[in-house]
């Protein structure tokens, strides 16, 4: 079945420590993104990528780099992380260019950065 | 990108139907409508999505209404599971990625 996972499902780390969310698409799609969740503030997309070594950046992408490996795998990597960056983050999945294509989102990963 | 305006919330009964309205009136006419719901701690469920015509699939029709200001998600038979923020949102296909969600309405679903 077609899916998008990711790992780890919770993660808690220190103020100033390096975490990297992973997320894997079996769906074929050609973009990827990852997005963050704050209360009052919904989805928020951080960066994106059309496909393999593709890299474009979104409306909150402070503090965050990503990289695009292969089609499947995509990484959200947070270097020096700040309490602020305390969430809940969501990968997903298209395969076209917006419109008339469904996105298909992980099930989250939750982190707090202590 | 249209903006769009939603109940905060509705209520409703195992069993029945349920009719979600989005007003979008500044929606223009390459920008598709999706629907989208989700429940708490978990991702986003894509529901349905149409840019002129009604449509309908297992999960729920969409009544677009024929100036496309305004469209309604309805849910036959309406059970526990169906309870979830349910989000409107227009999209083309210049915003790759960029699904923004706002508040939505809250269906609450009791037995």
């Amino acid at each position: 079945e077609a899916a998008v996972t990711q790992s780890p499902r919770n993660k808690v780390t220190v103020t100033g420590g390096n975490v990297t969310l992973s997320c894997r698409q079996t769906n074929s799609h050609n973009y990827m993104y990852w997005y963050r969740q704050d209360t009052g503030h919904g989805l928020r997309l951080i960066h994106y990528s059309y496909g393999a070594g593709n890299l474009q950046i979104g409306d909150v992408p402070d503090g965050y780099k990503a990289t695009r490996t292969t089609q499947e795998d995509f990484f959200l990597l947070l270097e020096l992380a700040s309490p602020s960056q305390t969430s809940l983050y969501f990968c997903a999945s298209s395969d076209a260019r917006g419109a008339n294509s469904d996105y298909t989102f992980g099930s989250g990963t939750r982190l707090l950065v202590i | 990108d249209a903006k769009t305006t939603q109940p905060d919330s509705m209520e409703s009964t195992e069993g029945e139907t349920v009719h979600l309205p989005c007003s979008h009136a500044t929606i223009s006419g390459n920008e598709y409508i999706y629907w989208y719901r989700q429940v708490p701690l978990q991702g986003p469920e894509y529901v349905t999505h149409g840019l002129q015509q009604n449509t309908t699939n297992s999960m729920a029709f969409l009544a677009i209404a024929s100036d496309r200001k305004s469209s309604t998600l309805i849910l036959p038979h309406v059970s526990l599971r169906d309870a979830a923020v349910y989000h409107c949102i227009p999209l083309t296909g210049a915003n790759t990625g960029k699904l923004t969600f706002g508040h939505g309405t809250i269906l609450r679903v009791h037995p």
